[in-house]
């Protein structure tokens, strides 16, 4: 069963406007991490945010993470028509395993 | 992706043949994982390997069966292939578990007929 939902499953902005992508996850988590996957090819991992951590910023990503409502937010600033893909939240579980949310979809019009 | 590849990349088959799936890395890690992906499921795990020989159950594991006799080879059997079994099948590598971000291979998409 999936431990993140991401919210929402689709979204479609203007290019250079900003995405914000949410996740939420049930059990407590050593790290939540988001991944990125363009049509008809893997996931590309993007960051990696633990526990402990409450915000974490790498390029035009800033990921925060709030252990108290279990829920984590992707933003995506000066969005480009390149970052048009599905985007994944994952949290680690029993044994060193990942689960998987089900994904957003963004497009960005160019 | 660079240090992991899959094979075949797509297959055809038919109901009730089996069918091997390829996952070969040159990373050296440790852990390796297979997934399936399907439309409004996400990423489903049915097995991983946490090292040579060493090889446990996912989500969705039934119908699969795998096998992990080289560090840079993790392999993904069924059995007796089903419709339902009809999916984009990754395979991921880790050298420390869910510590880290996983490295993907770019998918096999099988197609049970």
């Amino acid at each position: 069963s999936q431990q993140g939902e991401e919210d929402p499953q689709a979204l479609s902005i203007q290019e250079g406007e900003n995405a914000t992508m949410n996740c939420s996850y049930k059990t407590s988590i050593n790290n939540l991490q988001w991944y990125r996957q363009n049509s008809g090819r893997g996931l590309v991992h993007l960051i990696l945010i633990r526990s402990n951590e409450r915000e974490k910023h790498s390029g035009r990503l800033r990921v925060t993470l709030d252990t108290s409502k279990k829920s984590s937010s992707l933003l995506i600033t000066a969005s480009r028509a390149a970052d048009t893909a599905s985007y994944f939240c994952a949290t680690d579980g029993a044994n060193s395993k990942l689960t998987f949310g089900k994904g957003i979809t963004l497009s960005v019009r160019p | 992706d660079a240090g992991i590849t899959q094979s075949p990349r797509h297959k055809v088959t038919e109901t009730g043949t089996p069918v091997t799936l390829r996952c070969h890395q040159t990373e050296n890690h440790r852990y390796m994982y297979w997934y399936r992906q399907d439309p409004g499921h996400g990423l489903r795990l049915i097995h991983y390997s946490y090292g040579v020989k060493d090889t446990d159950k996912g989500e969705v594991s039934d119908g699969y069966s795998v096998s992990r006799s080289k560090t840079e080879d993790f392999l993904l059997t069924l059995e007796s292939a089903t419709s339902s079994q009809t999916s984009v099948y990754f395979c991921a590598i880790s050298e420390n578990g869910g510590l880290e971000g996983y490295t993907f291979g770019s998918g096999t998409r099988l197609t049970v007929v």
